[in-house]
């Protein structure tokens, strides 16, 4: 089945830097990446997503990064605020199941220092 | 609230009982998953179902553990003769099958099992 590798486990940055949040995935027939938000004690959050057939996709302050060959994708959030401190996880999805199931990484707390 | 929505938010049980738990879907969507969330982890996919049929089961699902969705709404999670290792935040999220598979999650079943 997919595997999905998340780097790094931890990031620590002041407001205002960038951040940037990287995975890799096992199976080269995956086609949909999304990235969710997790706030402590609450539901993970969908922020945003990247189908195989782009490359980049941008929403404000946050954008994806895929690169098919490689096999990986990036989270990277600029001008960074403290409300962005969270755990975010990637997932892609697993052919193996129709590309209906979701397989995450093991997610990456962000904190962001004012 | 139009969100996905889980019932009961926290559990707390004694190991040998049995548990159940409900998750409503948003109500459009026909597709219903459920994961298990243990600390410092990603979600872990369990099951899902389209409409009622339920359509894949993870390994992760021992006997102990089943799934309804009898009317294609909402759906049940059962766990008898719960063990320690089955305390974990138990995730509900549904989607759409027009094509997008932006998956929504509820707020969680927080279980403990003493």
């Amino acid at each position: 089945g997919e595997n999905v590798e998340q780097h790094p486990s931890t990031l620590s940055v002041q407001e205002g830097d960038s951040a940037v949040i990287k995975c890799t995935y096992s199976d080269s027939a995956s086609n949909y990446f999304p990235w969710y938000k997790q706030e402590l004690g609450k539901r993970p959050q969908l922020i945003i997503d990247i189908r195989s057939n782009v490359g980049e996709k941008k929403d404000q302050r946050i954008a994806v990064t895929l690169n098919k060959t490689a096999k990986h994708f990036s989270l990277h959030i600029t001008e960074t605020q403290p409300e962005d401190s969270a755990v975010y996880f990637c997932a892609a999805t697993s052919p193996s199941s129709g590309y209906s199931t979701l397989t995450f990484g093991k997610g990456t707390m962000l904190l962001v220092s004012p | 609230d139009t969100g996905v929505s889980q019932d009961p938010r926290h559990k707390i049980t004694k190991r040998g009982q049995n548990v159940t738990f409900r998750c409503d879907p948003i109500s459009e969507h026909n597709r219903l998953y459920w994961y298990r969330q243990t600390l410092g982890q990603g979600p872990e996919f369990l099951t899902y179902f389209q409409n009622e049929a339920q359509l894949e089961k993870s390994r992760l699902l021992s006997d102990r553990f089943s799934a309804e969705r009898p009317k294609g709404s909402f759906s049940t999670l059962e766990i008898q003769r719960t063990e320690q290792g089955d305390s974990a935040m138990y995730l509900c999220a549904s989607s759409g099958t027009s094509g997008r598979s932006e998956q929504y999650f509820g707020p969680g079943t927080r279980l403990t099992v003493t």
